[in-house]
């Protein structure tokens, strides 16, 4: 059963636009939601996070929207330069949410979308 | 840069082999998580360890199996290997309190044949 869904397997954007990444799950119990990016021989690197208790959470040119009733997130990438080609993951972490390091960190990844940003 | 580090970064062993693959950080965190991602998947959940014990698993038998050591390294061993096991192993370390990220290392290529 898999609860983090990304439904594209690819997505092709001209540089300049806007990239918008998509991402579904099934847990209601899922508090924290993140995106990684990912170039091959490496390993995910963290892209933004966004908490349960908001709907949107900006960082430069990265936004992730966060629509908890119909259990959606998405990553806008405005504008989308070529260095943002690499395969994006999002990630739900389900659990409390606890003020020491300990707690449940485990995260749900979904099968991740490969983004070409066209020249 | 992530200040994860991971050894080796490529590995090839025969099946029925066992193996043992490290990680440490920079900082010395005490939350540190294995991850396994085969081709064309997400990352899947192992296990995580908190203060050198084991507090979290994932749908893995018990021939995974890792620790954390009291400087917050830690390893990942794999016993009677199939060659499913083959996959990137990526290691994991939380850097703040509460509602933060997971941060990687470049994870190990480990093929079995």
């Amino acid at each position: 059963d898999q609860q983090v869904k990304q439904n594209s397997p690819s997505l092709s954007v001209q540089e300049g636009r806007i990239s918008i990444l998509n991402c579904d799950y099934t847990n209601s119990m899922f508090d924290y939601f993140l995106w990684y990016k990912k170039y091959p021989a490496e390993g995910p690197t963290f892209l933004i996070s966004i908490s349960s208790i908001k709907d949107k959470n900006e960082d430069g040119r990265f936004t992730v929207f966060l629509n908890k009733s119909a259990k959606h997130l998405s990553l806008h990438i405005v504008p989308s330069q070529p260095g943002d080609s690499a395969v994006y993951f999002c990630a739900a972490r389900g659990g409390r949410v606890e003020e020491s390091n300990f707690g449940n960190e485990k995260l749900t990844f979904g099968t991740g979308t490969r983004l070409t940003i066209i020249p | 840069e992530t200040g994860v580090t991971q050894s080796p970064t490529h590995l090839i062993k025969t099946r029925g082999q066992q193996v043992t693959l490290r990680c440490s950080s920079q900082s010395g965190h005490n939350t540190v998580s294995w991850y396994q991602q085969a081709l064309g998947q997400g990352p899947q959940f192992i296990f995580q360890y908190y203060r050198e014990e084991e507090n979290g698993r994932g749908n893995f038998p018990p021939r995974f199996s890792g620790l954390q050591f009291p400087n917050y390294s830690s390893e990942l061993n794999v016993n009677a290997l199939e060659l499913d096991d083959s996959a990137l192993y990526l290691c994991a370390y939380k850097t703040g309190t509460g509602a933060s990220p997971l941060h990687f290392g470049n994870g190990t290529r480990l093929t079995v044949t």
